[in-house]
């Protein structure tokens, strides 16, 4: 089946760790996007990149780092730099910018939580 | 100029009831405005979108109502079930934002049998 695959599904990390979560689409599609969940405030755009090896700053990337080296998968760095990183991280893809801009489809999410 | 205003935050719904959701914006650019709906423990998934040039929008039970002069579109659930609480993102972007939506911040609709 075509769909987005997030992992791991549930994430503890140590206040100074860097944690990396997977995300792969078999969609085919070119745009992939990562966004932060958190309670009352919707879902907030981390990173996004319309093309393999090019990535864009979303709204809240500082203390995130993502790459984009194959068209399939587009893995985030929650980097220790980030100050408050316990959230529901969302990945989702598109085909891309035109007339079915906005048709997100999203995976079914990794929650991270610091300890 | 870039949020997406929504409210209420939760709502409680009789079963058969009608839900309502609102959300308002102010960029008038935006031409495409979808809704998500989300159930605990998983992403999103769209459930209608409309663009400005229709004032209405009905897909089984959902319906978008768009005011385009007073920019703000809403959300009806006509005869709400308990297998629609969920929570709610309405969202907005326009053509050459790179595909990138500005979300609301949620509306969590609970639908009582």
């Amino acid at each position: 089946d075509g769909g987005i695959t997030q992992s791991p599904k549930y994430l503890f990390r140590k206040e100074g760790q860097n944690v990396t979560l997977s995300c792969e689409q078999n969609l085919n599609h070119d745009a992939m996007y990562w966004y932060r969940q958190d309670p009352g405030q919707g879902l907030r755009l981390i990173y996004y990149s319309q093309i393999v090896n090019d990535f864009q700053k979303g709204d809240i990337a500082e203390g995130y780092s993502v790459s984009r080296e194959k068209k399939e998968s587009f893995p985030l760095t929650v980097t220790s730099a980030q100050k408050n990183p316990t959230a529901f991280y969302l990945c989702a893809s598109s085909a891309g910018t035109g007339r079915n801009t906005g048709e997100l489809f999203f995976g079914e999410g990794s929650r991270l939580t610091v300890l | 100029q870039q949020q997406v205003k929504q409210s209420p935050q939760s709502l409680i719904v009789q079963k058969g009831g009608i839900s309502i959701i609102n959300c308002a914006y102010e960029n008038t650019a935006f031409d495409y405005f979808p809704w998500y709906q989300q159930f605990p423990g998983k992403g999103p998934a769209l459930l209608i979108a409309i663009r400005p040039d229709v004032s209405e929008k009905k897909e089984g039970r959902f319906t978008i109502s768009f005011n385009k002069s007073a920019k703000q579109f809403s959300l009806h659930i006509m005869d709400s079930q308990p297998g629609d609480s969920a929570t709610y993102f309405c969202a907005a972007t326009y053509s050459g934002n790179t595909g990138k939506l500005i979300f609301g911040q949620g509306t969590t609709l609970q639908v009582k049998p």
